[in-house]
């Protein structure tokens, strides 16, 4: 009864390879959430989608996409990975303006 | 540009004593604030959040203050205890929009 969870865990893959992770959330919440955590521990947001329309992208290079086929699921595709994609990735979901519940988080190493 | 600080990375604190954990802002569109707790290989997790038009909100061991003059708030929890050992993490944004999270405060809780 996982409220919000994301596959996979860990991904470990090599430079130039696409990827995908996917979120599915069981709330009911109307937005969902990319977060990056780097190295520096900063949790900095990615994407978010409100049934199914994007309302924010920072600056976020274009190699990285969301994808979301439902109000439950929000996946993130990423092409020609790189050394600097390498993070934790978390992703969120809530009702607007009310706080964030996120996943477990995907542990993503490029080498 | 970070918009939200916390500039203690780490707190180590006796058991039944107090902790305060420490976070200062930026912007002051600012008018809801959130603090979550992480375990280690696990999401962040919401605790306690408050807005602007109040200065503390309380749950339980703990307490949330806001100094919206200073753009600081402050997480107390006492009495601490060893479950209590986390990383805190303070975010805050303008309701409706974006949070903004800190780099987390590691908390350490000593039996």
């Amino acid at each position: 009864d996982t409220a919000v969870s994301q596959t996979p865990k860990y991904l470990v893959t090599q430079m130039g390879n696409d990827k995908s992770i996917k979120c599915e959330q069981n709330l009911g919440h109307d937005t969902m959430y990319w977060y990056k955590q780097d190295s520096k521990k900063f949790l900095k947001i990615m994407f978010s989608y409100n049934n199914k329309e994007l309302i924010i992208n920072e600056t976020v290079p274009n190699r990285f996409s969301p994808k979301s086929p439902d109000k439950a699921h929000l996946n993130l595709h990423i092409n020609s990975l790189e050394l600097g994609d390498s993070a934790v990735y978390f992703c969120a979901s809530s009702q607007t303006g009310a706080p964030l519940h996120f996943g477990n988080g995907t542990r993503l190493t490029v080498t | 540009d970070q918009q939200v600080k916390q500039n203690s990375p780490s707190l180590s604190v006796q058991e039944g004593r107090i902790s305060i954990l420490n976070c200062d802002y930026t912007n002051s569109m600012f008018d809801y604030f959130l603090w979550y707790k992480k375990y280690p290989a696990e999401g962040p997790t919401f605790l306690i959040s408050i807005s602007s038009i109040k200065d503390k909100n309380e749950d339980g061991r703990f307490t949330v203050f806001l100094n919206k003059s200073a753009k600081h708030l402050s997480l107390h929890i006492v009495p601490s205890q060893p479950g209590d050992s986390a990383v805190y993490f303070c975010a805050a944004g303008e309701t409706g929009n974006q949070f903004y999270f800190g780099t987390g405060t590691s908390l350490t809780v000593i039996p």
